[in-house]
This record gives C-alpha cells, structure tokens and sequence, in this order.
C-alpha cells in the first residue's frame, strides 16, 4: 500500500479549476523530500508534470501547478480540458527504516465532465 | 529525444524468473543518470522496483530486495530487471524510467505486460 494519500477521483467543467491532494508523513514529503507529480493517459507512457514541487519541464503548459507544504502537496489544473482526463500521481522519497526508497501515490483519476 | 524501450516475455510461469530489458537511445547511458523500473499491477497504482546507476551501483525497493537484480550492459546501451519466484501478484504492466538523479523520471517507456500465469 502507498504511503502518499490522493483522492480517488475529481472532476470538473472544461475550463474550470482542479486540485488533487497528495498526503505524505514526517518520513516522505515532512523531511523535507520533494513531490513530483506524473499525468498517466490510457494506453501511453506516464508523463513529468512537475518536479521538484513546482517546476514544469518543458512543453508542459502552465494551466498545471503544483506546491508543497508541512507533509502534503498539491497540483492544480487551472482551464481544465477534455485532454486533462486521466490518471494524475504525485511521487516522493521515503526514508522509513523498513521500507525506503522512491514511493507513489495511490493515484487520481480526472474526469472532465 | 531520450527514448526507452522494454522488451522480454509476456507469460512467465509462477516460480519462474522475469527478465526485462530497457534499450536506450538518443541518450549515453553512462551519463549521469539513475536507470529504475516501475510496476503497475492491474487496477493498482504505480510500485518503484529499484535503479541502477551509470556507475553500476544498484538501489532495491527493501521489501523486494530478496528477489529483483537491476544491471546495466553499456555496450548494448541497456539496463535490465530480473525478478525471481514470481507469483501472479507480480503480474504488471512494467515500465523503465530515466532519473536525471534528482529522484524524479523525466523519460519512460511504453510499458511491457507482464503475466504470471501457469
């Protein structure tokens, strides 16, 4: 089971405003690790959204966002469109003593409705 | 343009070994780079494996550490996974990733499935 919480699911109208939540613990996103978040569209390759907290790689446009704060992060999608569907994870470092390492989220899925 | 490639048998036998390899191209990698493997098992959300280094160096998930083995071939510019004693709970689509070691993947490729099954 994942150790970064997100909601199942959210949805929104084309053009409006998304957030996803991405809930970490002292050991992930509360020491200090960065959030990276991936947009996963059916039958294609997950793709970097954001990395490092907040900064976009090239060609990702800037209606995506993403900040951290305390043990949880966020990205939000701002004019939501009908390509924004699909499954959006945020990704950390854990340093637990049993279980370290790059760790995922548990996944959101976005419907543009 | 930074571009991966699984490849490797899609039925595996439960107790048997996975093998996977990742071809890189447009990119040397003996640059300075972690190369890892990802899972997604059916309905379930990502699971990182383990990387290997452009130096060779290796980095395991601990609680697979037991059963995966991560290596790199520079002169076929690939990087390969071996998974033993599978059972169907491995059964996955299996990605492989570039980490510009920063610790997040900025190029993945496609995606092998991968069934274990009798």
């Amino acid at each position: 089971q994942s150790v970064l919480t997100q909601p199942p699911s959210v949805s929104g109208a084309p053009g409006q405003r998304v957030t996803i939540s991405c809930t970490g613990s002292r050991s992930n996103i509360g020491a200090g690790y960065d959030v990276n978040w991936y947009q996963h569209l059916p039958g294609t390759a997950p793709r970097l959204l954001i990395f490092g907290n907040s900064n976009r790689p090239s060609g990702v446009p800037d209606r995506f966002s993403g900040s951290k704060s305390g043990t949880s992060a966020s990205l939000a999608i701002t004019g939501l469109q009908a390509e924004d569907e699909g499954d959006y994870y945020c990704q950390s470092y854990d340093s637990s003593l049993n279980d370290s390492g790059y760790v995922f989220g548990t996944g959101t899925r976005v419907t543009v409705l | 343009q930074v571009q991966l490639q699984e490849s490797g048998p899609g039925l595996v036998e439960p107790s048997e070994t996975l093998s996977l390899t990742c071809t890189v191209s447009g990119d040397s990698i003996s640059s300075n780079h972690y190369w890892s493997w990802i899972r997604q098992p059916p309905g379930k959300g990502l699971e990182w494996l383990g990387y290997v280094s452009y130096s060779g160096n290796t980095n395991y998930k601990p609680s697979l550490k037991s059963r995966v083995t991560i290596s790199l071939d520079t002169s076929k510019k690939q990087f390969s996974l071996k998974m033993k004693s599978v059972t169907p709970a491995d059964t996955a689509v299996y990605y492989c990733a570039r980490d510009d070691t920063s610790g997040h993947f900025d190029y993945w490729g496609q995606g092998t499935l991968v069934t274990v099954s009798s």
